[in-house]
């Protein structure tokens, strides 16, 4: 069936440097690929999303990129700040919508 | 404007009884969808509906069931509980246009003993 792999399951980056989470995908009609963070207790957040005919999309400090042949997409995010400190999901949609199973990421002081 | 909401927030039922969640999704939102999250399993979609009727549903066995009313406000019900529907039930709203998931309820903490 349909899956969507997310790697790595931790990650922890020092405060101030980059923090890249990848995802893969295995439906090739997915057309629609949203990232959630959700802090511990609280409700998932959509953070960002990109559709299949756009390749890259930038939101302030986060970024999306999609290789619709590789069936990649990664999330970006610069300059990390300490509210960072989550759980992010990639997502990958085409009728129903399958998640990976997340990125606990860690800012370091 | 009110965000999603979702009752009761915390349940504790047995095995073999069934549960029925509500969620009420931000208003002009028309479409809501189910999420079952776990430990194990993680995120996982279970159906969603527009406009009263249920648009897609995920890979979970008929006694995972929902429907949705004239006002938008949807309901999902679990029949025959077993240990392992212990979970948290979100539930996300979104306007007509929009893809699922784009804003999440608080979540609805289900414990089956």
């Amino acid at each position: 069936g349909e899956n969507v792999e997310q790697h790595p399951s931790t990650l922890s980056v020092q405060e101030g440097d980059s923090a890249v989470i990848k995802c893969t995908y295995s439906d090739s009609a997915s057309n629609y690929f949203p990232w959630y963070k959700q802090e511990l207790g609280k409700r998932p957040q959509l953070i960002i999303d990109i559709r299949s005919n756009v390749g890259e999309k930038k939101d302030q400090r986060i970024a999306v990129t999609l290789n619709k042949t590789a069936k990649h997409f990664s999330l970006h995010i610069t300059e990390t700040q300490p509210e960072d400190s989550a759980v992010y999901f990639c997502a990958a949609k085409d009728d129903k919508i399958i998640f990976g199973k997340g990125t606990r990421l860690h800012i370091l002081p | 404007k009110a965000g999603v909401t979702q009752t009761p927030r915390y349940l504790i039922k047995t095995r073999g009884q069934q549960v029925t969640l509500s969620c009420s999704p931000i208003s002009g939102h028309r479409s809501v969808s189910w999420y079952q999250q776990t430990p194990g399993q993680g995120l996982q979609f279970l159906f969603e509906y527009f406009s009263e009727t249920q648009r897609n549903k995920g890979n979970f066995p008929g006694r995972f069931s929902g429907r949705q009313f004239s006002n938008s406000r949807s309901e999902m019900n679990v029949s025959t509980l077993e240990l392992g529907d212990s979970a948290l039930y979100l539930c996300a709203s979104s306007l007509p246009g929009q893809e699922v998931g784009q804003f999440f309820g608080p979540g609805t903490r289900l414990t089956v003993l």
